[in-house]
């Protein structure tokens, strides 16, 4: 079976930093992404991680370990723009199975 | 313009209705995927088309059938719609030629439908 566990909700303040976990139990593993969707909106791509290691892409970094099936996103200096949720996303086949999204994470920043 | 479009945007209908949700895109990919999103359930798979010929049942087809007229074209129809239908749907569209981001989807806008 596919499981992706994510947070359901978090909170944190604006200028905060804020870490957002994902651990993936899955038939097989290529890479995994993270997306950012507003609400009503539709989701938009963050990052792809294949290889252990950090990724970092201006004020969002995502890490990944293979080993451990966990990746996690990093947000520095939040904005009041960057509530929203988070959903990760894992590629599990040899290229001819669709991606597999955790349920989401809920980011409210507040003042 | 949008490289990934969805028509109607929005659309109330009655039970036992049939419907069809639309998805063009002009970013020249061959995969093609529809997906509903419930409060708190995240994205649902429904069905999806790695090419003109093919067609592949999601995890959560009951209910729905689905077109794929053209590489660009991929229709979803409600057959006979019922109130837990009513959702958020979204159609996306991947690249396996897209060096190192093969299965990066890229989404429409989203259709919000209403089933009363």
């Amino acid at each position: 079976g596919q499981n992706i566990d994510q947070p359901t909700e978090m909170t944190a303040t604006e200028g905060a930093i804020v870490q957002i976990n994902c651990t993936y139990q899955t038939s097989g593993f290529n890479g995994l992404f993270w997306y950012q969707q507003h609400a009503g909106e539709a989701p938009t791509f963050l990052s792809y991680n294949v290889l252990d290691g950090l990724e970092e892409k201006g004020r969002f970094s995502s890490f990944l370990s293979r080993s451990k099936g966990y990746s996690y996103l990093l947000l520095k200096e939040l904005q009041m723009k960057d509530s929203a949720s988070y959903l990760c996303a894992v590629t599990t086949g040899s290229g001819n199975t669709p991606l597999v999204f955790g349920k989401g994470t809920r980011l409210s920043v507040i003042a | 313009d949008a490289d990934v479009t969805q028509t109607p945007r929005n659309r109330i209908t009655k039970t036992g209705k049939r419907i069809m949700l639309e998805c063009s895109q002009t970013k020249g990919h061959d995969r093609m995927y529809w997906y509903r999103q419930d409060p708190g359930l995240g994205l649902q798979l429904i069905y999806y088309s790695f090419d003109v010929k093919d067609i592949n049942k999601g995890e959560i087809s009951d209910g729905y059938s689905v077109s794929r007229q053209a590489q660009a074209k991929f229709s979803l129809s409600l057959e006979s719609a019922i109130p837990n239908q009513t959702a958020l749907y979204f159609c996306a569209t991947s690249d396996p030629r897209d060096r190192g981001l093969e299965e990066t989807q890229y989404f429409g806008p989203g259709t919000r439908l209403l089933v009363l």
